[in-house]
């Protein structure tokens, strides 16, 4: 079945490490989102990307890095200079950006907890 | 800049009794609008969207929305609401003017009671 897969589901770090979070797709999409939710406040986007080798910053990029070598995958790291961490993180993915009409598609979500 | 506003954070029915979870929208352009539903600790899924077609957009699960650009509203509605239906709503505007990057609400929590 085609779609995104996120791990790991929960993850548990120590202050000061930095983690990666997984996001693979495989619907051939081209753009792919990581955004961070947090209770009330909905999604907010971190980074995203709409071809490989290419990625902009979001609203909330500070403390977080991406990379996207590849079309299926948009690892995210969660750096020991992001303050605040622990949250809830979703990566989407679209058929492409520019068209603006198109559904976006999600993982599951990976939970962070910072001990 | 494009922006969608959820009016309630949260929402109470009983089972049986109509859904209407409120959204207004901020856009200088035409928008393109989404509602999407999203379960415990789960990732979304999309219920419906409008893209400039017939404003009255028909989802999944018997949920619909009336875009109304008068208004700048896009209000979603169920006229019977099941046990199922409790979680969390959210809005979602994009358009050209914010490079189509989707803009997400508050989110709205449904609970629904027997």
């Amino acid at each position: 079945d085609g779609g995104i897969t996120q791990s790991p589901k929960y993850l548990f770090r120590k202050e000061g490490q930095n983690v990666t979070l997984s996001c693979e797709q495989n619907l051939n999409h081209d753009a792919m989102y990581w955004y961070r939710q947090d209770p009330g406040q909905g999604l907010r986007l971190i980074y995203y990307s709409q071809i490989v080798n290419d990625f902009q910053k979001g609203d909330i990029a500070e403390g977080y890095s991406v990379s996207r070598e590849k079309k299926e995958s948009f690892p995210l790291t969660v750096t020991s200079a992001q303050k605040n961490p622990t949250a809830f993180y979703l990566c989407a993915s679209s058929i492409r950006l520019v068209l603006g009409t198109g559904e976006l598609f999600f993982g599951e979500g990976s939970r962070l907890t910072v001990l | 800049a494009q922006s969608v506003t959820q009016l309630d954070s949260h929402v109470s029915v009983s089972e049986g009794t109509p859904v209407l979870l409120r959204c207004n929208y901020s856009s200088s352009y035409s928008p393109s609008l989404f509602w999407y539903v999203q379960h415990p600790n789960k990732g979304l899924q999309l219920l419906l969207k409008y893209t400039s077609a017939a404003t009255l957009v028909k989802g999944i699960n018997g949920f619909e929305a009336e875009f109304k650009k008068s208004e700048t509203s896009f209000h979603l509605t169920k006229p019977s609401a099941h046990m199922s239906d409790a979680a969390e709503y959210f809005c979602v505007v994009s358009d050209s003017e914010g490079s189509y990057i989707p803009t997400f609400g508050r989110g709205t929590s449904l609970i629904v009671h027997p």
